[in-house]
């Protein structure tokens, strides 16, 4: 199975831009990338998911490197709501749900 | 509407007490999911149901028995649960099950068995 490696955390302050990476160099053609967090006490929620071309919603951005093995999540202007565990997540074409790593926390000041 | 609802939000039981988690969603989508979650760890699928019919169980013991009365209903039926079964149980529903849809996560009950 293809895995991805977040760090554990990383930290920013509000209203700048926070760039989360991912790691997955053993990635499939016909894999997924997909990004959820989850803020304290609540359940996952979806943020973003590409396949190939960069994507761009109203949440943030997702950047795919050419040879697919790395991907980043930006949220363009931090807010204290950001602050949440990020999980970069590979979904397979042979598989039909999701496989939650450890993911980042994200914490951010004021 | 992009809600998927759970009730309770919260759930005491004994481990010899019978209960049932109910999760609910009104987007049309046609595949739902329980996950468990165990504190400072991320989720863990348990079960996934495509139209109506179970399509993935990841060997999760018979004292949890998961049921799709329709498509927008999805229980989770607790008997003779451990302690260890204490945990967040989380419901999602997506259009369809397949690696191009996202999932759309409830709220989640915490279950605290004593």
């Amino acid at each position: 199975d293809a895995k991805t490696t977040q760090p554990n955390s990383m930290e920013s302050n509000e209203e700048e831009p926070v760039h989360l990476p991912c790691n997955h160099s053993t990635i499939s053609g016909t894999d997924y990338i997909h990004w959820y967090r989850q803020l304290p006490s609540q359940g996952p929620e979806y943020v973003i998911h590409g396949l190939t071309s960069n994507v761009n919603n109203r949440m943030a951005s997702l950047a795919i490197a050419e040879d697919r093995k790395s991907s980043t999540l930006i949220l363009h202007r931090a807010t204290l709501r950001d602050a949440a565990v990020y999980y970069c997540i590979l979904a397979y074409s042979g598989y039909s749900t999701l496989t939650f790593g450890k993911g980042t926390m994200l914490l951010v000041s004021p | 509407d992009t809600e998927v609802t759970q009730t309770p939000k919260h759930l005491v039981m004994g481990m010899t007490n019978k209960k049932s988690l109910k999760c609910e969603q009104h987007m049309g989508h046609r595949a739902m999911y329980w996950y468990k979650q165990k504190a400072k760890k991320p989720p863990e699928l348990m079960f996934v149901y495509s139209y109506e019919k179970l399509s993935i169980n990841e060997s999760v013991p018979s004292r949890f028995s998961p049921e799709c009365p329709n498509s927008s209903l999805l229980n989770l039926h607790l008997h003779a649960l451990q302690p260890e079964d204490s945990a967040l149980y989380l419901c999602a529903s997506s259009q369809a099950v397949g690696p191009l849809y996202e999932q759309y996560f409830g709220p989640g009950t915490r279950l605290t068995v004593t």
